[in-house]
C-alpha cells in the first residue's frame, strides 16, 4: 500500500453517464496528479494540482474535469465520455519536500461502453 | 513526442539471471526515475538518480545514467518470480512533472 486510494477500483459507464472518481491521500503531501494509462502507451499526465491550484493541464478534452478541494483529496469529473477512453486512470500525489518522486493509487479501470 | 523510451520492450528471464532494462530521453532532466507497475495495479517508486548521479544502487538494483547519451539502465540481479511486472522510466523536467516510458514488460520464470 502506498497510501493512495483510489475509488472505485472498476466502473463501467455509457457514454451519456456523469460519474466522478475519487482520490484520496494521508501523507501529507501537497501534489497531487491524475494519470491516463491505455494499452500499450506511455503513462499521459492529465492534470496537475499543487497546494490545490491547478497548474498543469495536458490538453484534456473538456469532458473530464477535475477537481481539487483541499491537498488530501482529487476528484476526476467524467461526462459524455467516449469509448476511446476507457483506460486505467491513476491518481498520484507527491511529498512538498521531495516533490519528484511519486506516489501511485491503485487506479480505476474505467470502461466506456 | 515521449521523453522516456524503455527498450526491450519485453524480457523473459530465468530466476536468478540479470534482467537489464534501458531507458532514452530526448532533453535535459532533473532525475531520472523507475518505478514497476504489477499487473493492473499502480506504479511504485523503485529508485531516482539526479542529473550529477552516474550510478546508484538499491538492494538487488543498480541504476546508471549518461547524461551526454540521455540514457540510463535499470539492472535486476539475481532476479525472482516477484520481480515479474512492467517497469517504467519517467524523466523528470520542471517542477514535478514527470514524463514516462511506454515500459518494459519483465517475465521471470520459475
Amino acid at each position: 500500500e502506498t497510501g493512495v486510494t483510489q475509488t472505485p477500483r472498476h466502473l463501467v459507464m455509457g457514454m451519456t453517464n456523469k460519474k466522478s472518481l475519487k482520490c484520496e491521500q494521508h501523507l501529507g503531501h501537497n501534489a497531487m496528479y491524475w494519470y491516463k494509462q491505455s494499452a500499450k502507451k506511455p503513462l499521459e499526465l492529465m492534470f496537475v494540482y499543487n497546494f490545490k491550484e491547478q497548474t498543469e493541464n495536458n490538453s484534456v478534452p473538456s469532458r473530464f474535469s477535475p477537481e481539487c478541494p483541499n491537498s488530501s483529496h482529487l476528484f476526476l469529473h467524467l461526462h459524455t465520455l467516449q469509448p476511446e477512453d476507457s483506460a486505467l486512470y491513476l491518481c498520484a500525489s507527491s511529498h512538498p519536500t521531495r516533490s519528484y518522486e511519486q506516489y501511485f493509487g491503485p487506479g480505476t479501470r474505467l470502461t466506456v461502453t | 513526442s515521449q521523453q522516456g523510451e524503455e527498450d526491450p520492450q519485453a524480457l523473459s528471464i530465468q530466476e536468478g539471471e540479470n534482467a537489464t532494462m534501458n531507458c532514452s530521453y530526448k532533453t535535459s532532466i532533473n532525475n531520472l526515475q523507475w518505478y514497476r507497475q504489477n499487473s493492473g495495479r499502480g506504479l511504485v517508486h523503485l529508485i531516482l538518480i539526479r542529473s550529477n548521479e552516474r550510478e546508484k544502487h538499491s538492494g538487488r538494483l543498480r541504476v546508471t545514467l549518461d547524461t551526454s547519451k540521455k540514457s540510463s539502465s535499470l539492472l535486476i540481479t539475481a532476479s525472482r518470480a516477484a520481480d515479474t511486472a512492467s517497469y517504467f522510466c519517467a524523466a523528470s523536467l520542471y517542477g514535478n512533472k514527470l514524463v514516462f516510458g511506454a515500459g518494459t514488460i519483465l517475465r521471470v520464470k520459475s
